[in-house]
């Protein structure tokens, strides 16, 4: 059975700790992605990575950093964290050409809230 | 960018009805569409999908058609269980500014089935 997954499912920090949120898959996929998924606007791509130490910003990178140093691992980072990045993170992974015959799998979420 | 519209929920259903959730898009070229679904604590999970004009995914009783002429892949389902009830996203395929391939994603419909 194909998997991806997230260090935890839940996490709460303060604000301006130093996040890592760690996604692992075991499928030797090249494309992985972090989401954010909020209430009325849905997922939201913050980074993706197409290969290792390869990375692309989505719509969304301000505050994330993001590393991949091996092809099964990618992590997501939020340097200080805030209030307004409280949220449910999805890290998922794929193929290449994710948009044609190719499915993005993804893991079970980290709901982090920020106090 | 690409974009998808999507039906706004909540949705709630009895047993046995007909279930349709609408979705549009917005692209240029000939994207892949798909519908996802996220069971209750769960990530998402491809449902079904389309590659080109015409073609109708189907899996589990749900069907979609990709109508290329009305920009439309709408979700249908002839008789929901209350195991169906779900966050539904439709999402199509997207690519990035240097040319990478990602998924783009509505903001989700909730579906509740009550027996």
């Amino acid at each position: 059975d194909v998997k991806v997954t997230q260090s935890s499912r839940y996490l709460v920090k303060r604000t301006g700790e130093k996040v890592f949120l760690e996604c692992v898959q075991d499928m030797d996929h090249e494309n992985m992605f972090w989401y954010r998924q909020d209430p009325g606007l849905g997922l939201r791509l913050i980074y993706f990575s197409y290969d290792v130490k390869m990375k692309e910003k989505g719509d969304i990178p301000e505050g994330y950093s993001v590393s991949r140093e091996k092809k099964e691992r990618f992590s997501l980072i939020l340097e200080s964290a805030s209030t307004n990045q409280t949220s449910m993170y999805l890290c998922a992974s794929s193929l290449p050409k994710t948009g044609y015959n190719t499915e993005a799998f993804f893991g079970q979420g980290t709901r982090l809230t920020v106090v | 960018g690409n974009s998808v519209t999507q039906m706004e929920g909540p949705v709630t259903l009895s047993e046995e009805a007909f279930l349709t959730i609408n979705c549009t898009y917005t692209a240029t070229g000939y994207p892949s569409l798909f519908w996802y679904v996220q069971y209750p604590g769960e990530g998402l999970q491809l449902l079904l999908k389309a590659t080109k004009a015409d073609d109708k995914g189907s899996n589990k009783g749900f069907e979609a058609t990709y109508r290329k002429e009305t920009t439309s892949f709408h979700l249908e389902k002839g008789s929901v269980q209350v195991s169906d009830s779900a966050v539904y996203f439709c999402a199509l395929s997207d690519r990035t500014n240097f040319g990478n391939e990602k998924l783009t994603f509505g903001t989700g419909t909730r579906l509740t089935i009550i027996p």
